[in-house]
């Protein structure tokens, strides 16, 4: 089974505070990626990378950074969180083009919830 | 500007009946789509998926139907169960390589026993 894991459940944070949120999946994916969920708004894609050392800004990339220093470890870096970063973010990795089926099938972490004050 | 759009926002059904629930898209690219379940306070599970080439994909009590012309897909659950009560993302993918996907809002289903 695919295991994607996340640092933290639950994390409270300062504004003005640097936040790392850490993602570690165990399957040799390629592609990893980095969604926050709200209510009304689902899920929206705030980085992905499909290679070490590689990312890509998603649909809301602004007040976030990324770092890919090994495959199978992927990092959200809040560098000066605010109350509007309040959200449950969610770290996910897929296998890529090495084959298997589905290519796109997206396997989650269960999700930390981060609350700025 | 919303591209893959899951319009209403809460479904409730008998237990045992069908549940429908509902996702449209606006891009002509995307190629597969794929269905996520989330419990609360976890994260999304994948559920079923289907490519662009096929009108329908059924696994089980879960079918997913799509409809090219339309740019509608449906997920239908037959008989729904009180353990299907949860958030459905509809998702869809214009990327191969990649495995970008772009995800709707999400319907909350409630399955009444």
């Amino acid at each position: 089974d695919v295991k994607v894991t996340q640092s933290s459940r639950y994390l409270v944070k300062r504004t003005g505070e640097k936040v790392f949120l850490e993602c570690v999946q165990d399957m040799d994916h390629e592609n990893m990626f980095w969604y926050r969920q709200d209510p009304g708004l689902g899920l929206r894609l705030i980085y992905f990378s499909y290679d070490v050392k590689m990312k890509e800004k998603g649909d809301i990339p602004e007040g976030y950074s990324v770092s890919r220093e090994k495959k199978e470890r992927f990092s959200l870096i809040l560098e000066s969180a605010s109350t509007n970063q309040t959200s449950m973010y969610l770290c996910a990795s897929s296998l890529g083009t090495s084959g298997g089926a589905p290519l796109n099938e997206q396997y989650f972490g269960p999700g930390t919830r981060l609350t700025v004050t | 500007d919303q591209q893959v759009k899951q319009n209403s926002p809460s479904l409730s059904v008998q237990e045992g009946r069908i549940s429908i629930l509902n996702c449209d898209y606006t891009n002509s690219m995307f190629d597969y789509f794929l269905w996520y379940k989330k419990y609360p306070a976890e994260g999304p599970t994948f559920l079923i998926s289907i490519s662009s080439i096929k009108d329908k994909n059924e696994d089980g009590r879960f079918t997913v139907f799509l409809n090219k012309s339309a740019k509608h897909l449906s997920l239908h659950i037959v008989p729904s169960q009180p353990g299907d009560s949860a958030v459905y993302f509809c998702a869809a993918s214009a990327d191969l390589f990649l495995g970008k996907l772009t995800f709707g809002k999400g319907i909350t289903l409630s399955v009444r026993p």
